[in-house]
């Protein structure tokens, strides 16, 4: 199973809107509305944003949006503030009954 | 609150074997699917493998299949990860994750990792 293809890095300035996107295939994210977004600081354990395609757990801001279309999710970040900046990863469930992440986006605030 | 602790983590020598562990409290351990995911310091997540809330179902990666395997005692609120046949390229720290729910995807809580490093 390859993962998922994601940009190595976006950036924007605070209270700018930036968005992520994460490609699979019809195996994966095209498949399924399994997709799944994780917020990494340096040194801490990833923090689920977006379940099940757009879906935010209790607690994430309304700022933190997921979409989907086709083998192709995103996530977009509204009102960029510094405490945004991280490493941000998908994860998609996929047709062998297994669960690939992409490679990782490094989000910049300027 | 909901807590997950790994443990288990150290240094072996390529070919060897270990066992991580994961303690689970906070919630219904014996009603939620399990997963472990690993990352090489300095580099991405890597899905390794889920079981089913009862045991029941497992799946793991290609990278690890044969050599890794997932377990659970929900007697005990705890998962394991047996690592056999170790390499080099296994060197990581090892996350155990709670599924959000037993149908769709999300893990909302995970452990703070623990570290496997093999080398000769």
């Amino acid at each position: 199973q390859s993962a998922l293809n994601q940009p190595a890095s976006v950036s924007g300035s605070p209270g700018q809107s930036i968005t992520i996107s994460c490609t699979g295939t019809s195996s994966d994210i095209g498949g399924y509305n399994f997709v799944s977004w994780y917020q990494q600081h340096p040194g801490k354990a990833p923090k689920l944003m977006i379940y099940d395609v757009s879906n935010r757990p209790s607690g994430i801001s309304n700022r933190f949006s997921g979409s989907k279309s086709g083998n192709t999710a995103s996530l977009t970040v509204s009102g960029l503030q510094a405490e945004d900046e991280a490493v941000y990863y998908c994860n998609s469930y996929t047709s062998s009954s297994t669960w690939v992440f992409g490679g990782g986006t490094k989000l910049t605030v300027l | 609150q909901v807590q997950l602790v790994e443990s288990g983590g150290g240094v072996v020598q390529p070919g060897t074997s270990l066992r991580l562990s994961c303690a689970a409290s906070g919630f219904t351990f014996s009603t939620y699917a399990m997963h472990w995911v690993r990352q090489v310091p300095g580099k991405g997540l890597e899905w390794v493998a889920i079981i089913s809330y009862d045991g029941n179902h497992i799946y793991s990666a290609d990278s690890v299949q044969g050599r890794f395997t997932i377990s659970r005692d929900n007697s005990k609120n705890t998962l394991y990860l047996q690592l056999n046949s170790l390499r080099v390229e296994d060197t990581a720290l090892y996350y155990c994750a709670k599924a959000r729910a037993n149908y769709g995807g999300g893990n909302d809580c995970w452990g703070q990792g623990t570290l496997v490093t093999v080398s000769s």
